[in-house]
């Protein structure tokens, strides 16, 4: 099982839909938790961040399942501008550091 | 701030050339990692650095060296340029590895014919 596992999708939503990806994790230590988006061609760039409670900014929301071991991402009133592929990100103690896991990726592409 | 910057953009090698990718942040981070990139796989940790002077391997280290002799810089040495290496590249630096996020570079798109 990988430590890290999204669906890569693509979802293909009209704009102002809301869409949500879930992203699953192996490692129950796993410590703190990501959204990224990432244009074609560029960067990752840091979304937010994920905290036990749930966390929003704006139309984004996001959850930690901890008993579950998953992490959502909800968007609202999707715009053109959203699409991206959204990576998950994991960082979980390994030989006394913490180490970051990606996972692959989950292609959003919001049409008219 | 510059954040962190990556140079080149883009480089084509030879099979067997040596390189050196080179990353610079200035915000002070103490956390930086070089990672590579491949469709379908994601982001795969090479090697990163909690501090100057000290690094370790990530997932995918052979074929790659490192050092950090400063706070601010990491540079990525490729020994022996092999096909397999052309990816894209991107460095990343952050405040704290556990509880924050990363700061990645532009990324170096790298061909070896």
């Amino acid at each position: 099982r990988k430590e890290v596992e999204q669906d890569p999708g693509p979802f293909n939503v009209p704009e102002g839909a809301t869409v949500a990806f879930n992203c699953t994790y192996s490692n129950s230590a796993s410590q703190s938790f990501f959204w990224y988006r990432q244009d074609c061609r560029k960067e990752p760039k840091l979304l937010m961040s994920v905290y036990s409670s749930g966390n929003e900014d704006g139309r984004f929301t996001a959850q930690l399942n901890r008993a579950s071991q998953y992490i959502s991402l909800l968007i609202r009133d999707s715009k053109l501008s959203d699409s991206a592929t959204y990576l998950c990100v994991v960082t979980s103690p390994t030989g006394g550091s913490y180490i970051p896991t990606f996972g692959r990726g989950t292609s959003l592409i919001v049409h008219p | 701030n510059a954040g962190v910057t990556q140079t080149p953009k883009f480089q084509v090698l030879k099979t067997g050339q040596s390189m050196t990718l080179q990353c610079a942040q200035d915000m002070n981070h103490e956390y930086m990692s070089w990672y590579r990139q491949d469709p379908g796989m994601g982001l795969r940790l090479i090697h990163y650095s909690v501090g100057a002077g000290i690094t370790d391997q990530g997932e995918v280290p052979n074929g790659y060296n490192v050092s950090r002799s400063t706070t601010e810089d990491f540079p990525l040495r490729l020994l022996s340029a092999a096909p397999s290496q052309t990816s894209v590249y991107f460095c990343a630096s952050s405040r704290d590895r556990a509880n924050y996020g990363y700061t990645f570079g532009s990324g170096t798109r790298l061909t070896v014919v």
